[in-house]
């Protein structure tokens, strides 16, 4: 069974760092692209970037590129998303998703991180 | 690659059909998939390449269409329907999503 797990809630203030996880079972992580969605309270959902954990080859939404980093360590079959300075505007609900062989779809996602950062 | 969908919000009643479009602001083939979203929970993937029904997704959803214009409809609403529907493009980095559309009781 394919699921993907991520690490729980976290509140933190605005400067701080954060990384949370995604840890994958049921089939091969190093061989399927990791997405990052994001959505903030209220509103939709937004693709951040995806990594192929195979080579960590990154894509990055240009929204968000140099705003977030995307790891993957193959060793535990789990991906990363982190923060080197969080704003209050990065609160939100972030899942990680697998994005599919066929079309890239997006076919399995994990329950969602709620990060909240007061200013 | 824009996605725009609509309508924003679609109010209907059990056993309505409802139809919801998506374009896409260039040609993306039939690489667009679609979502449920419900409060409190992960999205679920519909329908994928177009027209494809996932795996378990009841028969009353459907989708079409191809290049830029699709369409997803639900030939007969159900209460656990209400939701709010995302369609995404999957044809090349970066990927986007429509802006929604939520459909609710009438």
């Amino acid at each position: 069974e394919v699921q993907l797990v991520q690490s729980g809630a976290e509140v933190k203030k605005s400067g701080e760092s954060l990384k949370i996880s995604c840890q994958v079972s049921g089939y091969s992580f190093s061989t399927y692209w990791i997405a990052w969605v994001r959505q903030m309270p209220g509103k939709g959902l937004e693709w951040m970037g995806s990594i192929y954990p195979y080579d960590s080859d990154s894509r990055y939404s240009p929204s968000f590129q140099g705003e977030v980093t995307i790891s993957a360590d193959m060793s535990v079959n789990t991906a990363y998303l982190q923060w080197t300075s969080l704003k209050a505007s990065d609160s939100g609900i972030y899942y990680c998703v697998r994005q599919a062989d066929t079309v890239k779809e997006f076919d399995y996602w994990g329950q969602g991180t709620q990060v909240t950062v007061s200013s | 690659i824009l996605m725009t969908q609509s309508p924003s919000s679609q109010p209907a009643s059990v056993g309505d059909r409802v139809i919801i479009t998506c374009r896409a602001s260039h040609n993306i083939g039939d690489y667009l998939n679609w979502y449920q979203h419900k409060a409190g929970k992960a999205p679920k993937l519909l329908i994928y390449s177009a027209s494809i029904l996932q795996s378990g997704v009841p028969s009353r959803f459907s989708g079409s269409g191809s290049g830029t214009d699709f369409t997803l409809t639900i030939s007969s609403l159900q209460p656990e329907d209400l939701a709010t529907y995302y369609c995404q493009h999957s044809y090349t980095f970066p990927f986007t999503f429509g802006p929604g559309t939520k459909v609710d009781l009438k």
